[in-house]
């Protein structure tokens, strides 16, 4: 059985820094792709970042290019997203994501990050 | 920039009855790249199509999905209790490489 474990959400001020996980089960992260998506409160749903199968190739939404970085660490099977310069608006459920390339077959429970002074 | 637009915002149906959901691209897209998820509250969501037209494993057949270009539909053929959700579409594209519909929430009339 597949299952996606995300952590490290909580409160952080603005200006701040978080780093959430996403470990994985009944599943490789490297031979997967593996994105995170986020849901603001009450509304819908953002793509936020990917990470390629393989080589690793990155890819970011523009609200968050240059300030959240994706990775991943193969011997832990473990997703990473590092978050900088945290906003107001970056408040959300971040939810890790994985399977094709063109779709998401797992998702995790989602990691509630709260961005306020 | 892809956009997708899903309608009607709400859709208000009984169990038992049928339900179109859609979902209009900005421009045309390949069917390989839509899929549709639904959302229950507090939740994630569960990917219910993919290709346009391929059920998930383990998606009832009730669920079908359909379209091409920049018309597509998701179709519930007769509605269980637990159908009623929120409802997104996606699309991969190049630049952002994946965008979502608002969502279509379908509630019990």
């Amino acid at each position: 059985e597949v299952q996606l474990v995300v952590s490290g959400g909580g409160l952080v001020q603005p200006g701040g820094s978080l780093e959430l996980s996403c470990v994985a089960s009944g599943f490789t992260v490297t031979s997967n792709y593996m994105t995170w998506v986020r849901q603001a409160p009450g509304k819908g749903l953002e793509w936020v970042s990917v990470i390629y199968s393989g080589g690793g190739t990155t890819y970011y939404a523009d609200s968050v290019k240059g300030r959240f970085t994706i990775s991943r660490d193969n011997s832990k099977n473990t997703l990473y997203l590092q978050m900088s310069s945290l906003r107001a608006e970056d408040t959300a459920v971040y939810y890790c994501a994985g399977g094709a390339k063109y779709y998401f077959d797992y998702w995790g429970q989602g990691a509630l990050v709260t961005v306020s002074s | 920039e892809i956009v997708l637009t899903q309608f009607p915002g709400t859709l208000s149906l009984s169990p038992g009855e049928r339900a179109t959901l859609s979902c209009r691209a900005s421009q045309s897209i390949s069917s390989n790249y839509l899929a549709w998820y639904q959302q229950k509250p507090g939740q994630p969501p569960r990917l219910l199509i993919y290709g346009a037209s391929s059920r998930a494993t383990g998606i009832p057949d009730r669920f079908s999905g359909s379209g091409s270009g920049t018309d597509f539909t998701l179709t519930i053929s007769r509605l269980e209790p637990e159908d009623f959700a929120v409802y997104y579409c996606q699309q991969y594209g190049s630049s952002p490489k994946y965008t979502f519909g608002q969502g279509t929430k379908l509630e019990i009339k």
